[in-house]
C-alpha cells in the first residue's frame, strides 16, 4: 500500500514569490492535515481538510491557504513568500477526522527554502 | 490553549542503559501519540494512547499515559544504536473531531556504543 506522497521534495524560491505544494493521501484516507516543521518553532499545525472542507486552521497568516479535491488529494499554497517560511512542510493523512485511535500517517515532506 | 512540553530535549545514553522521556500537557486531552523521526525523514507513528493508565509496548519502547497528571512517558529499555532518533509526543484536543495535534518540542536521543 503506497504511503502519503508529497511533491516536490525540495523547492527553492525567492522572497515575494508564491509556491504550491501537493499531497496525495493513502488510498482510502479522506482526512488530510498539513504541518510546518522548523528548528525554532517545531511542528505546528497549519490546516486540516476532510471531504473537501477545511475543518480546522492553525495560527498562520492568510498567505497560507489550502484545498482538498474530490479524490482527497490536497494542495497548500503560500503567497508572497518570506524568509521565515523556509521549513519542512509535512502532509499527513488518516481515514477520518473523528477516530482518535487512528494515528496520522505522514509523508516525507517538502523542504522549502526561501532566499 | 493546549501546550505540550517534553523533557529532556537531548538525551545521550549508552547502549544497554534504560531511560525515560517525559511528556506533559497543559489541558485535558483524550488522546496522545508518540512519533519517531530519523534525520531527514518523516514521522513514524509509534504508539496511540487513549485512556488513563494505557500502556503500550513495542520492542524496547514502552509508552504510558496518566490523564489525571496530564503526563505520558516513553521508557527505553536496554537502548541500542538503532533507537537513535528524535521522539515527539503529540496531543489532541479533547472531544474534538479533528486531526489537529499539538506536538512537543521533541527529544533527540543519541545512543552511544
Amino acid at each position: 500500500k503506497a504511503g502519503v506522497t508529497q511533491t516536490p521534495r525540495y523547492l527553492i524560491k525567492t522572497r515575494g514569490q508564491q509556491v504550491t505544494l501537493s499531497c496525495s493521501p493513502i488510498s482510502g484516507h479522506r482526512s488530510v492535515s498539513w504541518y510546518q516543521q522548523t528548528p525554532g518553532q517545531g511542528l505546528q499545525f497549519l490546516f486540516e481538510y476532510f471531504s473537501e472542507t477545511q475543518r480546522n486552521k492553525g495560527n498562520f497568516p492568510g498567505r497560507f491557504s489550502g484545498r482538498q479535491f474530490s479524490n482527497s488529494r490536497s494542495e497548500m499554497n503560500v503567497s508572497t513568500l518570506e524568509l521565515g517560511d523556509s521549513a519542512l512542510y509535512l502532509c499527513a493523512s488518516s481515514r477520518t477526522h473523528d477516530r482518535p485511535n487512528s494515528p496520522l500517517h505522514f509523508g516525507n515532506g517538502t523542504r522549502l527554502t526561501v532566499t | 490553549e493546549l501546550k505540550v512540553e517534553q523533557n529532556p530535549l537531548f538525551l545521550s545514553m549508552q547502549e544497554g542503559k534504560n531511560y525515560t522521556i517525559y511528556c506533559n500537557y497543559s489541558t485535558t486531552s483524550d488522546r496522545l501519540y508518540w512519533y519517531r523521526q530519523d534525520p531527514g525523514k518523516s514521522l513514524e507513528s509509534l504508539f496511540v494512547l487513549l485512556s488513563n493508565g494505557a500502556v503500550k509496548q513495542e520492542g524496547r519502547l514502552m509508552a504510558s499515559l496518566d490523564t489525571k497528571a496530564r503526563l505520558s512517558t516513553l521508557h527505553i529499555t536496554a537502548a541500542v544504536h538503532d533507537l537513535s532518533a528524535t521522539y515527539f509526543c503529540a496531543v489532541g484536543t479533547i472531544g474534538g473531531a479533528t486531526n489537529k495535534l499539538i506536538f512537543g518540542t521533541g527529544t533527540l536521543l543519541a545512543v552511544q556504543p
